[in-house]
């Protein structure tokens, strides 16, 4: 019973390149979440996206970041034109379809910008 | 105002004594309430959750949870080295999404 997979695991961009992160939900899960850490910070939220729609996207930096979860494959999260300041730990998580259900989350995808 | 505010620094325990963690959250309409580990380099990975006013035991850990106060506790007893990690309290902050505060680093001394 897999659990929520992110992948890649590490990702190095250089300025201005496009990061693509992807997170397939745990099994049986419709509710898909992404949170930003930055070093020496706790969990930002950023979106959550079920199946073909945003619900809230009030965490996502008005630029450059975009979400999307299509009804078939994984959850996208696209940075472009990344900056040094995007370098963080990215964690998506996943529940079942009910208000105030436990999040899992993934192992994260940890972006380096040089 | 932070939504979710851990206040508390780096709190060291010897090995067999309790741990007590403390959390404070802003938002009164916060229903559920969530203890996440997250150890050195590792994605959080949830210890307790708690919904209703009152303890919750699971194993060595308890959680409390006052809505009058809004404030969550959790605590660990019979701490082993295997504790040693940052605890990250979150609470639900409307439209699902969770608050979390800025993590407690524990240490365990064996």
């Amino acid at each position: 019973n897999a659990g929520v997979m992110q992948n890649p695991r590490h990702l190095v961009r250089r300025r201005g390149q496009e990061a693509r992160l992807r997170c397939s939900p745990m099994k049986g899960h419709s509710h898909v979440y992404w949170y930003r850490q930055l070093p020496e910070e706790g969990l930002k939220f950023m979106v959550y996206l079920q199946k073909e729609n945003i619900i809230d996207e009030s965490g996502m930096p008005k630029e450059r970041f975009s979400a999307e979860f299509p009804k078939e494959g994984p959850s996208i999260l696209r940075i472009q034109q990344v900056v040094r300041g995007d370098s963080a730990a990215y964690f998506c998580a996943s529940s079942h379809d009910q208000i105030g259900d436990i999040q899992y989350f993934g192992a994260g995808t940890r972006l380096s910008v040089l | 105002q932070k939504e979710v505010e851990q206040n508390s620094g780096p709190l060291s325990v010897p090995e067999g004594a309790i741990a007590s963690l403390n959390c404070t959250y802003s938002d009164r309409g916060s229903q559920s309430f969530f203890w996440y580990r997250q150890y050195s380099g590792k994605s959080p990975e949830l210890i307790m959750s708690i919904y209703s006013n009152g303890d919750k035991e699971d194993g060595r850990f308890t959680a409390q949870l006052n809505k009058a106060s809004q404030y969550v506790s959790l605590l660990i007893r019979d701490s082993q080295p295997s504790d040693s990690a940052t605890y990250l309290c979150a609470a639900t902050a409307g439209n699902n999404r969770l608050a979390f505060g800025k993590g407690n680093q524990v240490v365990v001394i064996p």
